[in-house]
This record gives C-alpha cells, sequence and structure tokens, in this order.
C-alpha cells in the first residue's frame, strides 16, 4: 500500500535556527497537506499543495510541493518557542484517502 | 461554530469491556474519518464516511471495532471485547466533501484499557 515517509523524527534546535522537515511517498500523490500538532493537543490543519512544483508561504514557514509530487518539504525560518509540536505531512493518491507520515517532533530551545 | 466534538475525553476500561466512542462533526461537513494515535504507529485512518456511508475501512485492525454514522452529525466507534493494545487516542476529524479537503480533527478520546 502506499506509505509516506517523513525525515527526521525528532529536531531540537535553538531559538532562531531554521528546521526543516522532509515528506517521500511510494507513489506519485493528488494533493500532500501539512499538520502540526502541538504537545497534547490534535492536529491543525496548515496547508495543501495540489500543483508540481507549487511552493507556498505562510510567514516563516515555506512549503514545498515536488516536481514529480512525490515528496515535500515544510522549512521554518528562525524558529521560535510557538513553533515547538509535531509537524505532520499527509498524501493523497487518486484513491482519495489521506496517508498520514509519522511526523516530526520538533522542541526549540530558548 | 463549535468544531468537532468528541467524547469521551478520556476513558479507563478494564480489558473485555465494551468501549463506545462518539463523535459530533462541523456542521454541514459530509466527510468523517476515525483515527487512532500511538507512539509506536503513529496516526492511523481506521474508517473514513462520505455523507454517511462508511466509503473505506480498510484501516479497522479487527472485528471487535465496528463504526456508525446513522446520521449527518453523529458517528460512534466501538470496541468490543476491548483490549490493552487497544490504548491509544482515538480522533475524529471532519472535512467538507472528502479526503482532498482539509480536515478538522476533534480534541481526541484518550482511552486507557488495563
Amino acid at each position: 500500500g502506499q506509505q509516506v515517509m517523513q525525515i527526521p523524527q525528532y529536531q531540537h534546535v535553538q531559538e532562531g535556527e531554521d528546521f526543516t522537515t522532509y515528506c517521500n511517498s511510494s507513489t506519485t500523490l493528488s494533493n500532500i497537506q501539512w499538520y502540526k500538532q502541538r504537545p497534547g493537543g490534535h492536529p491543525v490543519f496548515l496547508i495543501q499543495l495540489v500543483k508540481s512544483g507549487e511552493v507556498k508561504k505562510q510567514k516563516r514557514l515555506t512549503f514545498q510541493f515536488g516536481e514529480a509530487k512525490k515528496n515535500s518539504s515544510l522549512h521554518i525560518t528562525a524558529t521560535q518557542t510557538t513553533d515547538v509540536g509535531t509537524y505532520f505531512c499527509a498524501g493523497e493518491t487518486s484513491g482519495s484517502r489521506l496517508t498520514f507520515g509519522e511526523g516530526t517532533q520538533l522542541t526549540v530551545n530558548p | 461554530d463549535a468544531g468537532v466534538i468528541q467524547s469521551p475525553r478520556h476513558e479507563v476500561t478494564e480489558m473485555g469491556q465494551e468501549v463506545t466512542l462518539r463523535c459530533k462533526p462541523i456542521s454541514g461537513h459530509n466527510s468523517l474519518f476515525w483515527y487512532r494515535q500511538t507512539m509506536m504507529r503513529g496516526l492511523e485512518l481506521l474508517i473514513y464516511f462520505n455523507n454517511n456511508v462508511p466509503i473505506d475501512d480498510s484501516g479497522m485492525p479487527e472485528d471487535r471495532f465496528s463504526a456508525k454514522m446513522p446520521n449527518a452529525s453523529f458517528s460512534t466507534l466501538k470496541i468490543q471485547p476491548s483490549e490493552p493494545r487497544d490504548s491509544a487516542v482515538y480522533f475524529c476529524a471532519s472535512s467538507l466533501m472528502r479526503a482532498s479537503y482539509e480536515q478538522y480533527f476533534g480534541p481526541g478520546t484518550r482511552l486507557t484499557v488495563t
């Protein structure tokens, strides 16, 4: 079945450093979504990417969708303590089912 | 809008007991999803409804698990009999039409089976 892999599993950074998480799918995706889950909370939708090579920005967050629509990345510039949490990618295949990656747990040291 | 509502928020039960988790999706959303989250297996889709009809239940672990959606505003996930390995956080999520649309997650039910 479809697999969505994310790396790294954990990332510890000092406040102000940049952070990137990568997502790779074994199959071509119709679209990819990114979610953030704060400790003890529930996943919250961040963004959806649909087009090949698409790049979207939300303040300090930059999301990219690969040309082959099999990989994606989330980059945070100058992390803040409010960025702490687990970031999930979720890919949809033509079967209309979202498969979540394992997530990258980000901790930010002040 | 109150968002997705789940109850109970916490459930502690003994092995062999029946557990029923409840979910009220956001009004107007046509798709509903049940997920299970554990440290070992991450976030897993259990079942997905569209317009109250189960579309994909391939993630349901075994016959002990069942889910229903009798109407557009209510769904249940039942585990009978429960086992310690069922301990997890169970999330319900809803979206406007289907998986392509952003999903709104409820606060989750933390289930502990002793």
